[in-house]
């Protein structure tokens, strides 16, 4: 079974609009965090922001915000007033547990194009 | 900021050649990680890296790879001899810690081309 699920393979949205990104996960590790990641078409990786399994507030990083709905296990990145620089793959990936496996996992992706 | 750097960004190599793949994480981090994505796929892990021996890999990481911290500062990835499949872009990581909520921080990766 799928770890992340990202149901959208492409997103197109205007310049200063907002757009949400979805993210679902599967898990039954009580301890987990949950890490979003923007890959330009140049190819690095570049991390956005950040949620854990026991953070009571939705994270918030500038004009990143992550809708977390626990129960629903779902994480989804809201990008507010799109920038032509947003236009990039946006990859979710979590990591279960507290000294158990270290890695990310990740998902498909989804390639967000923001339209002047 | 600091951040992770890795050497070459873009590597040609011959089927069946070994190629060495070069990290410096950043400096205050104790794990390190390779990750690689191939062309169009999602990120995949292939190993984690601390206190100078492996902790986790994958079923990716066969013999054919290795990694080691030769010095203070470098981590390196070594693939003995490349095979066509190996084409990816291979990222160096490192994190403070293992637990969920250390962040793992990238490198701008390393294109690796078998032909």
């Amino acid at each position: 079974a799928q770890k992340i699920t990202q149901t959208q393979p492409g997103m197109f949205v205007q310049e200063k609009e907002a757009v949400t990104l979805d993210c679902t996960y599967d898990t039954s590790d009580p301890s987990y965090g949950l890490f979003w990641y923007k890959q330009p078409s140049s190819g690095e990786m570049i991390f956005l922001i950040y949620q854990g399994s026991y953070d009571q507030q939705n994270a918030t990083e500038g004009r990143y915000s992550l809708n977390f709905q626990k129960a629903r296990k779902s994480a989804n990145l809201v990008i507010s007033a799109s920038q032509l620089g947003d236009s990039a793959m946006y990859f979710c990936a979590m990591r279960e547990g507290q000294g158990g496996s270290e890695k990310l996992v990740f998902g498909k992706g989804t390639k967000l194009t923001v339209n002047p | 900021e600091p951040e992770v750097t890795q050497t070459p960004s873009h590597q040609v190599t011959q089927m069946g050649q070994e190629v060495i793949l070069r990290c410096v994480p950043i400096s205050n981090h104790l794990y390190f990680y390779w990750y690689r994505q191939i062309l169009g796929q999602k990120v995949e892990f292939l190993v984690s890296f601390y206190n100078n021996e492996i902790s986790e890999k994958s079923e990716i990481f066969d013999d054919q790879f290795s990694v080691e911290r030769p010095d203070g500062s470098n981590f390196t990835l070594k693939i003995r001899s490349t095979k066509l499949e190996d084409s990816a872009m291979y990222f160096c990581a490192s994190s403070t810690g293992r637990i969920s909520g250390n962040t793992i921080y990238f490198g701008e990766g390393s294109w690796l081309t078998v032909v």
